[in-house]
This record gives structure tokens, sequence and C-alpha cells, in this order.
């Protein structure tokens, strides 16, 4: 199994830019979420999905977009690239996200909005 | 809110100094208390699930606690490899997880 995989690893967009970062995973996990990582400030959640059809928002959604219509993928939309969302992203899944199994997590994207 | 907060925020050790790193945490319901290890570049690797006060796990040299307000992670005879970031996370009751900023270890030859 790849696990859980993310693409691109490294992006550099101008301000007003929109992109798709891409997850993916082999694992047949139903929760699929994404994060954003700031320094000093821990992992925070963007949205989360419980099976494809369904996502909600997260802590901080505002500027991202997202959709799961298969099981394995689960692009993160931004709509309008600004320098407040220059982070490293990270794709996470796990079986079935009630509270008792474990998260997996890729390897991330380095983003960066001038 | 659920808050997780994590001391010290960096911890330097000789090889064979064992410490402790604290996760003091506020949540409206523990589903569990999540530990895990990420190396510069990478992403989060799962270490414990704890889900009870007075629940431990142990992995080689590492040992983590839990009561009602938090948890430890306990490095015992650290060496270099074990030189990274620890997280920990809290999911509640809206399944939601929660994680605090990090204690990154370093520990020395």
């Amino acid at each position: 199994n790849a696990g859980v995989t993310q693409t691109p690893k490294f992006q550099v967009l101008k301000t007003g830019q929109s992109m798709t970062l891409q997850c993916a995973q082999d694992m047949n996990h139903e929760y699929m979420s994404w994060y954003r990582q700031d320094p000093g400030m821990g992992l925070r959640l963007i949205h989360y999905s419980v099976g494809a059809g369904i996502t909600d928002q997260g802590e901080v959604p505002n500027g991202y977009n997202v959709s799961r219509s298969t099981t394995e993928d689960f692009p993160l939309r931004l709509l309008s690239a600004a320098p407040s969302q220059t982070s490293v992203y990270f794709c996470a899944s796990s079986y079935s996200g009630d509270g008792t199994d474990t998260q997996y997590f890729g390897p991330g994207t380095r983003l960066t909005v001038l | 809110e659920d808050q997780v907060t994590q001391s010290p925020e960096a911890l330097r050790l000789q090889e064979g100094e064992s410490s402790s790193l604290n996760c003091s945490y506020t949540v409206s319901g523990l589903r569990g208390l999540f530990w895990y290890r990420q190396d510069p570049g990478k992403g989060p690797e799962f270490l414990f699930t704890l889900y009870s006060a007075g629940e431990e796990k142990e992995k080689e040299r590492l040992k983590a606690t839990l009561t009602k307000k938090e948890s430890f992670l306990h490095i015992t005879a650290p060496k270099p490899e074990d030189s990274a970031t620890y997280l920990c996370a809290v999911r509640s009751n809206d399944y939601k997880l929660s994680f605090g900023a990090g204690t990154t270890v370093t520990v020395r030859a």
C-alpha cells in the first residue's frame, strides 16, 4: 500500500491564483481530512469528509473548498490564494473517524503565496 | 472549545538522559488522546492512542500515560534517533481532532 499520497510536494503561487492540492489513499478509509500546519500553532483542521459525497467544515475553512466524489480522493481547492495561506498542508485518513481509530498522514504540501 | 497545550516547547537532552513531555487538555468528552512523532519535512507518524485515565502504553523507549487533565510522554534513555517533534491531539465527542503545538526534542550524542 502507498498509504496517503499528496501532490505536489512544493508549490509557489501568486496572490489571487487558484490551485488544487491532491490527496489520495489506497486503504479504503472512509474518513479523510485536511490540516494546515503553521509555526507555533499546531495542526488546524480545514475540512473533513466522513465518506464519499459528504464533507464538512473544520476550524479554518475560509478560502478553501473540498469535494469527495470517490472514497480514494479528497482534493483541496484554493479559490483565490492569499499570503495568509502560506503553510504546510497535510491530508489524513482513517478507517471510520469515530475516535477509536488511527489517522494516517500524508507527507505534506509546502505552499508559498507571494 | 477544546484546547491542547504542550510543554515544554523545546527540550534538549543528552543521550541517555530520561525526561518527560507534558500535554494538558480541556475537552468536552474525551474519545481519545493521540501521540504522534513528526520528523522535519514529513507528516506526523502515529505512536499511541489512550482512551481513559490510568491507561499506559509503551513502545521501545517511549511510554505514554493519561490522567483526566493531562498526558505525559516519557522518554527513557533517549538516543539521537529519538530527536523529533512530538505532537499531542485529542478527539472529543464531535469527532474533530485538536492538536497541540508540539514539543521539539533534540537528543545529543
